[in-house]
This record gives structure tokens, sequence and C-alpha cells, in this order.
């Protein structure tokens, strides 16, 4: 099946520190979505991105959608203790399913 | 805004159960999904929906089975539960699959 692998798997990092992360696909994805999970919650979407190379801000939050359309990045500026979550990325593939990434653990010690 | 609903919250199954989680959505999305994930793990598709009358499996769907009579709502039945479908299940709706996917609350479910 379908593999979308994040990285890091996790991060620990101090408040108002920067955060990158990435996701990768072996297959090429024309949609690209990121979301955050809250323990004991379902995923909110964050940023969607649609276009090869597109860049959107939402925020703090900064994703791109990479060039050759198997990766994706999301980027948090000056993180803060709400950020902590699990950051998903996610995309459509092209039969109909919808496939979520391994997913990056997010601790933002204060 | 319901959204999104799912239940039961929680349920504990004894193995060879039956039982159906429940999901219903008030936003004419047309396409539906389900969802299970493990403990520190990402969410793996079970089946989806693209309308009603039309259901295709996903990436684990066995053990599950889904019916898609309406619009609003996208039922997942599991027959004979077994300790391997103790997991947390996550209903979602998106308009189009390339759209933004609404999640429900999710349903913890544990098999003993």
């Amino acid at each position: 099946g379908q593999q979308l692998n994040q990285s890091p798997q996790s991060m620990f990092i101090q408040e108002g520190e920067d955060v990158s992360m990435n996701c990768t696909s072996s297959s090429i994805f024309n949609t690209w979505l990121w979301y955050k999970q809250e323990p004991g919650e379902g995923p909110v979407l964050l940023i969607a991105l649609y276009k090869a190379g597109e860049l959107t801000s939402n925020g703090r939050l900064t994703a791109q959608f990479g060039i050759t359309r198997k990766d994706s990045f999301l980027n948090i500026s000056a993180s803060i203790p709400s950020d902590v979550g699990i950051y998903f990325c996610a995309g459509p593939n092209t039969g109909n399913q919808f496939y979520f990434g391994t997913g990056t653990s997010l601790t933002v010690i204060p | 805004n319901a959204g999104v609903t799912q239940t039961p919250k929680f349920r504990i199954l004894k193995i060879g159960q039956s039982m159906t989680l429940q999901c219903t959505q008030d936003m004419n999305h047309n396409y539906m999904y389900w969802y299970r994930q493990d403990p520190g793990m990402g969410l793996k598709l079970i089946y989806y929906s693209v309308g009603a009358g039309i259901t295709d499996k996903g990436e684990v769907p066995n053990g599950y089975n889904v019916s898609r009579s309406t619009t609003e709502d996208f039922p997942l039945r599991l027959e004979l539960a077994a300790p391997s479908q103790t997991s947390v299940y996550f209903c979602a709706s998106s308009y189009t699959l390339n759209t933004e996917a609404f999640f429900g609350q999710g349903t913890r479910l544990t098999v003993v």
C-alpha cells in the first residue's frame, strides 16, 4: 500500500524554537494536507497545498509542496506549549484513497 | 454545528461479539472514510465511500464491513471481534477527495 514517511518521528524542543518536519511519498501526490491531532481528538486540518512548489502560511505555520510532488515540509516558528500534538501529512492517491503519514510527535518544553 | 458525529465513544467487546460503529455527518459531504489508529501510529484507511450506495476497501478492510444507504450515514460493522481490532476508530467526511476531511471524535474499542 501507499507509504507516507514522516521525519522526525518525535521532537522535544524548547518554547520559542522553530520546528521543521517533512513527509515523503513513494509516489506522486497532487494534494498535500497537514493535520494536527491532540490527545483524545480527531485530526484537524492546518494547511492544504494543491500545486507543486506552492508555499502556504497559516499564522506561525508554513508548509511547502515539494517540486518533485513526492514530498512536503511543515515549519512552525516560535513554538508555544499549545503546539504540542502529533502532526500528520496526508493526501489522496489516484485511486480515491486518502492516506496519512506516520506522524511527527511534538513536545514543547516551557 | 454538529459536523461528524460518532457513537459510541467507548466500547469493550468480548472476542467473537459483533457491533456497529455509527457515523453521521450533516455537511452533505460525498466522501466518507473509516480509519483505525493504533497507539503511537498513524491512521490506516479501512473503508471509504464516494457517495451513497458506493463503498470500497481501503488498506486494512479485513474483519470489517460498511454500508452507505444515505449521504449522511456510514456505519462500520465488526462481525466477529478479535483482539487485533482493539484500536481507536475515526470516521471522516469531505466534500471531494482533495478538500479538507473533517473528523469525528473517535471510538475507543477494546476487544478482550
